[in-house]
């Protein structure tokens, strides 16, 4: 079935790198993003790669996808206190347009 | 830069009562999403909606639920009878490629 997991927490130290990791279940995923949602807010699309791809930089956001291992990561440079949210993982199936979502890891930048 | 809208920020209802949740897709956009979290919870597809119709819903999306885009430009989410269980933010999307764009939520509280 389709399932997404992704830690719960994760705290860094400002200018440090921070890694927020996922695992997806779904071979067939054809696109997997990263949201951000700040409290109180929506989710805003931070960044996306399509499933034929290992890797997608955008300035500090660097995306690597593993497809043998279904894994994805989202790594932020130089993180700022401002980057403090809860990210998510989602995939997009092969057939249908929804998204599966993980649960969200919490980013606490601390300064 | 284009944003989906939606109104109210925050519905307060009684069990058992109807409301409506509204939004406003991107104008050019072709495919609209409901989507709803549960506090604490993942963030769940409900209802997706293509060409005036829908295309996909999840198990949760039963009877009690219904969307319309009754005007072209708005897009709602019906909730016949909310039960308690209803309480949850509930997000519009709009997508016209593989990329969806996400509203910023309407909390709803059913007391």
């Amino acid at each position: 079935g389709e399932d997404v997991e992704q830690s719960l927490f994760l705290s860094v130290r400002e200018g440090d790198s921070s890694v927020i990791n996922c695992t997806y279940t779904d071979s067939s995923s054809t696109y997997l993003y990263w949201y951000k949602q700040e409290p109180g807010a929506g989710l805003q699309l931070l960044t996306y790669i399509f499933s034929n791809m290992d890797m997608k930089q955008d300035q500090r956001l660097t995306v690597l996808l593993n497809k043998k291992d279904k894994h994805l990561s989202l790594r932020i440079a130089d993180t700022q206190t401002g980057d403090s949210a809860i990210y998510f993982c989602a995939e997009r199936m092969e057939y249908g347009n929804k998204l599966v979502f993980g649960a969200g890891t919490i980013l606490r930048v601390k300064s | 830069e284009p944003e989906v809208t939606q109104t109210p920020s925050h519905q307060v209802t009684q069990m058992g009562q109807e409301v409506i949740l509204r939004c406003v897709p991107i104008s050019n956009h072709l495919y609209f999403y409901w989507y709803r979290q549960i506090l604490g919870q993942k963030v769940e597809f409900l209802v997706s909606f293509y060409n005036n119709e829908i295309s996909e819903k999840s198990e949760i999306f039963d009877d009690q639920f219904s969307v319309e885009r009754p005007d072209g430009s708005n897009f709602t989410l019906k909730i016949r009878s909310t039960k308690l269980e209803d309480s949850a933010m509930y997000f519009c999307a709009s997508s016209r490629t593989a990329i969806s764009f996400f509203g910023p939520g309407t909390r709803l509280t059913v007391l």
